[in-house]
């Protein structure tokens, strides 16, 4: 079966200070990925997607950025944290059908 | 490009009491439709999907819902809920598997 990992659970970091999340999906192979941003009360906003290795769509401009070095491993990051950044951050896969499953998420508070 | 709205932002029910959330979503052509679930600090979970053929799903935990084309509406129902279905509920509208999108979510708490 199918797993999603992202790591780690919880992140404090200041202000300025770069971000790397990392995602990684086990079961399956060429899957799609997603990163999600949550913030309290407005849902989910779709980040990045990729459909490939090294293959990134963006949704948001912003000082984020993703990669896909491998197959199944999905990695968000930044140069430099502003405190907008905090929030709950999702990665989730899907194959050729249109449902979408998601990783435990990582809490990021920006300080 | 498509949109979803769930009015109620946070519902209140008795354990044991039927449940409904509102869905109503926007999308020119037939809507891939879908229901998660998130506990708090926790990913979503799938509940249920409606990609075409019978409009009433069935889903895990005992949920169903009804896909409504004159309605715009995909609701989710439950004929009795249990303390453990306290969480927040996302209903997400997709147009192709890259274009998922989400509603605001309602939160679900259980009376006891």
């Amino acid at each position: 079966s199918q797993t999603i990992h992202q790591w780690p659970a919880t992140l404090v970091q200041p202000v300025g200070s770069p971000l790397s999340l990392e995602c990684t999906v086990e079961g399956t192979s060429n899957p799609n990925l997603y990163w999600y941003r949550q913030a309290a009360g407005r849902g989910l906003q779709l980040l990045f997607y990729s459909v490939g290795i090294g293959q990134i769509s963006s949704e948001v401009p912003q000082n984020l950025s993703a990669s896909r070095p491998q197959d199944r491993q999905f990695i968000l990051s930044s140069k430099k944290l502003l405190l907008s950044d905090s929030g709950f951050y999702l990665c989730a896969w899907s194959t050729g059908g249109y449902e979408q499953y998601f990783g435990p998420g990582t809490r990021l508070t920006v300080t | 490009a498509q949109s979803v709205t769930q009015p109620d932002i946070h519902i209140t029910v008795s354990e044991g009491a039927s449940l409904e959330l509102r869905c109503n979503y926007s999308y020119g052509a037939t809507p891939y439709l879908f229901w998660y679930v998130q506990s708090p600090g926790q990913g979503l979970q799938l509940l249920l999907k409606y990609f075409s053929g019978d409009t009433l799903v069935q889903g895990i935990k005992g949920f169903e819902a009804e896909f409504k084309r004159s309605q715009s509406s995909f609701n989710l129902r439950k004929p009795s809920v249990h303390w453990s279905d306290a969480a927040e509920y996302f209903c997400a509208v997709g147009a192709n598997n890259n274009d998922m999108r989400f509603g605001a979510g309602t939160r679900l708490t259980v009376k006891p």
